[in-house]
Parts: C-alpha cells; structure tokens; sequence
C-alpha cells in the first residue's frame, strides 16, 4: 500500500479482555516499530522487529504486551487482560531499513478505550 | 540514557508570525535528531532531521532546525506560520546505533486568525 496501515482506526474493549492490534507496514519495508501514545506517557516506545532477526522487546510494559510479526511483513500486537492504563494511541511505523538514517513512516494509530 | 525535553506545552501564534519550538536533549554521543509533526487524527509525519553537518538543517513546509551542540538543544522555527501550522510538534533523539526514537512531551501549537 501507499503508506502504514493500521487497524482498527477505533476500538473499545471491556477491562480484562484481550484485543488484537494490526499494521501493514509499508511493502518493502523491513524494520517494523510499535509506539504508544498516551496522555501522561507521551510516545513511547515497545518494541521493534527487523527481518528475522529477536525482536527487540525492552520497551513492552509487562509481559501481558506481546507482538508479531509474521512472513516479515504484518504485526499483531496482542494485549491481555486489559486494564484501563492501556487506553492510548498505538502507533506502528516502517522504514526500509533498521537505524535511525532511515526515515520512519507512521501510520495514523489505533485508539485504544478499556471500560 | 538518553531523554529529551520540550519545555511548552502549548503555545499559541497569530498567522504570519514566526515561530519557534525549543527542544532540549540529553544523549552522550552525537544525537540523531528529529521533529515530526502531528496533525488532528493523523500519524507522525517527518520535518526534518540532522545527523552530521552543517547544523542549520532544512525541512518540509518551510521548517528548519538549528542544532547547538554547547546547549544540547534542536529548535525548530519558522518565519511565518499558516493555519495549517496548528498541529502537535515532537522533538526525538535516536541513537545511532540503536532501534528506537525517544521523543519528548511534545508542543502543541494553536494558530489565531
């Protein structure tokens, strides 16, 4: 596609269920990134992935944060037992190649509401 | 670690003013530096960054940066805003041989009529 995708653009989940965020990077694309944008938080960082490479988790805020990313291509990240602290903006970018020369490209952002 | 500052939260600029946003950082080596802008409902989009240089960089939509090493600071201006200036600015430090941006608290910008 012509930029990063992400979906849902909305989602509103009850406290304690588990939701599944998608991106599809920009095609081509091999390092892949999560950010969260929250009120008190700001962005930050969870986690990267790069080729096949371990992905590069430090950022993930418990181990109820997972994330995917199959064929090098689509990521799914998985939130479990979700708490109200989670409700933000997940932001995923791509850029072509891993480092910080190389631009990344945001997609607009999935907004997270736990009730 | 490295952390960067954006000192105002808002701030507010009449059309055909200039504009500046300060930007603070802290990192030990020479900082990759950036400014994405965010407008209403959309995903960060690239100013401009510096990496080695001349220290005055250019950006999109008539945005530069100026790069002080001896005050750590990455300000972005420009000589007169448009009302389609008024967008979130974030200032972020990436480390050269790392994965990830940190980015600061960001610096929302209103512009009056």
């Amino acid at each position: 596609g012509a930029g990063v995708s992400q979906s849902p653009s909305n989602k509103v989940t009850e406290k304690g269920k588990d939701v599944e965020l998608r991106c599809d990077p920009i095609s081509g694309h091999t390092a892949l990134y999560w950010y969260r944008q929250s009120l008190g938080q700001g962005l930050e960082f969870l986690i990267y992935f790069q080729g096949n490479s371990a992905p590069d988790k430090s950022g993930l805020p418990s181990d109820r944060f997972s994330a995917e990313r199959t064929g090098g291509s689509v990521s799914t990240l998985t939130i479990q037992r979700t708490q109200q602290e989670d409700s933000a903006v997940y932001l995923c970018a791509s850029s072509l190649q891993p480092g910080p020369n190389t631009e990344a490209f945001f997609g607009q952002g999935t907004r997270l509401t736990v009730v | 670690a490295q952390s960067v500052t954006q000192p105002d939260i808002h701030i507010t600029v009449s059309e055909g003013a200039s504009l500046e946003l300060r930007c603070n950082y802290s990192y030990g080596a020479t900082p990759y530096l950036f400014w994405y802008v965010q407008s209403p409902g959309q995903g960060l989009q690239l100013l401009l960054k510096y990496f080695s240089g001349d220290t005055l960089v250019q950006g999109i939509k008539g945005f530069e940066a100026e790069f002080k090493r001896s005050q750590s600071s990455f300000n972005l201006r420009k000589p007169s805003v448009h009302w389609s200036d008024a967008a979130e600015y974030f200032c972020a430090v990436g480390e050269a041989a790392g994965n990830k941006l940190t980015f600061g608290g960001g610096t929302r910008v209103l512009v009056k009529p």
